[in-house]
This record gives structure tokens, sequence and C-alpha cells, in this order.
């Protein structure tokens, strides 16, 4: 079962420039992630934030919580071609046991 | 290093042949879990372990076995094998339950059923 959808499924920029994605989910949750998965590879966690929170950093990386439209947004500032991977948004179902995954945004970063 | 690591990375099989994935974390972590990726589908959880001898389900969990007989490891067992298990496998790690925590994620095992 999946809780998380990212938008959009693509997106190619020129370095240099901010990149914005987005994740809906279904339900209520305490705590979202962010995860980036260059091709083929491990996910690497990027960033938590949890309910309570509504904005947090992470060098260029801001992520906003909008618990009330059930949303979080992902931007990357100044991007760079090595930022060019899937990013996936993950929140935890039911019970916290588990935690569901996004289908992913491709991003692109042209140098 | 602290990391999760899968072998093998790669594997080509035929169907019905046994096979075994291990994972190993040298980070002390309770939670461990499979997932399988597959294009348009995303991850998919296969099993998930809360600590030693507690395994439960996923949501794609039919033709695959676990075991948790220590913290440290998490073998995924494929009895016998089919074409539409062709994927790519991920193991991870966490400190505390699965939803609540940062996931540590292995590198990967591409298993391709003949």
């Amino acid at each position: 079962s999946q809780q998380g959808e990212e938008d959009p499924q693509a997106l190619s920029i020129q370095e240099g420039e901010n990149a914005t994605m987005n994740c809906s989910y279904k339900t209520s949750i305490n705590n979202l992630q962010w995860y980036r998965q260059n091709s083929g590879r491990g996910l690497v966690h990027l960033i938590l934030i949890r309910s309570n929170e509504r904005e947090k950093h992470s060098g260029r990386l801001r992520v906003t919580l909008d618990t009330s439209k059930k949303s979080s947004s992902l931007l990357i500032t100044a991007s760079r071609a090595a930022d060019t991977a899937s990013y996936f948004c993950a929140t935890p179902l039911g019970s916290n046991y588990k935690l569901t995954f996004g289908k992913g945004t491709l991003l692109t970063v042209n140098p | 290093e602290a990391q999760v690591t899968q072998n093998p990375r790669y594997l080509i099989t035929v169907t019905g042949k046994k096979l075994t994935v291990t994972c190993s974390q040298n980070m002390n972590h309770e939670y461990m879990s499979w997932y399988r990726q597959d294009p348009g589908l995303g991850l998919r959880q296969i099993y998930y372990s809360m600590n030693v001898e507690v395994t439960d389900k996923g949501d794609v969990p039919e033709g695959y076995k676990v075991s948790r007989k220590e913290k440290r490891n998490f073998p995924l067992i494929l009895e016998s094998p089919s074409p539409n298990q062709t994927s790519l496998y991920f193991c991870a790690s966490s400190l505390r339950t699965g939803g609540a925590d940062t996931q540590y994620f292995g590198p990967g095992t591409r298993l391709t059923v003949l």
C-alpha cells in the first residue's frame, strides 16, 4: 500500500536553478522523510520533518510540511549536475512499523 | 564505517532454484526490512523485522521468506524463484521502528530469474 505520491514524475532544469518537488499523502502522519536515489543505487536519507514542524533546512535543501493539506515540498536551491537523481518521499503507515515510499520524482540537472 | 551490506550484488538464476540474499548491518539497529523496486511501481516492502525472532509481512511477501536469528543479519530467501521476482532488491535498517526513524539502505541486489 502506498501512502505518498510525488509530483511531478520528472523534472528537468539547468544547473543553478532551483528544483521543487511535492509530495501528497493520504492519512495523518507524525513525520515525513525525503530520500535520494542515484540511478540503480541504494536510497540515501536527506531529511526527516516531524508533524509539529512546518519547515526544515539542510544545506541547499528546504523541506516544508503542511499537515492541513497533507502535503510536503522539497526545494533544492542552486542545483548542480550531481543533484541528478530520483527523489522519494516516505511516510509511516499505521502504527509506525512500516515506512511507505512514493514512486519518486526523477530530477535531471543539465550542466 | 556504518553500513548495510548485501550479497550478492548481481544474480542471474533459473526458475525454481532456491537462493538467499544476505543482508548485514553494523549499526546495532533494531529494525530491518526488505524492499523490491520495479519500474513504475516504486519501492514496495516485502518483509520487516522489529527485532531478533520478530518478523512480519510487508506489502508483497508472497514467494519470499526471511529470518532474523541475529540482530545484525536479515537474509531474504526465495525458495522457488519465478520470473516475476526479477527485480532490484534493497535491504534497510533503522535504529527504531521503520516509520519513525531514518532508514539506512544497502547498495541493492539486482536479481534476474530466467
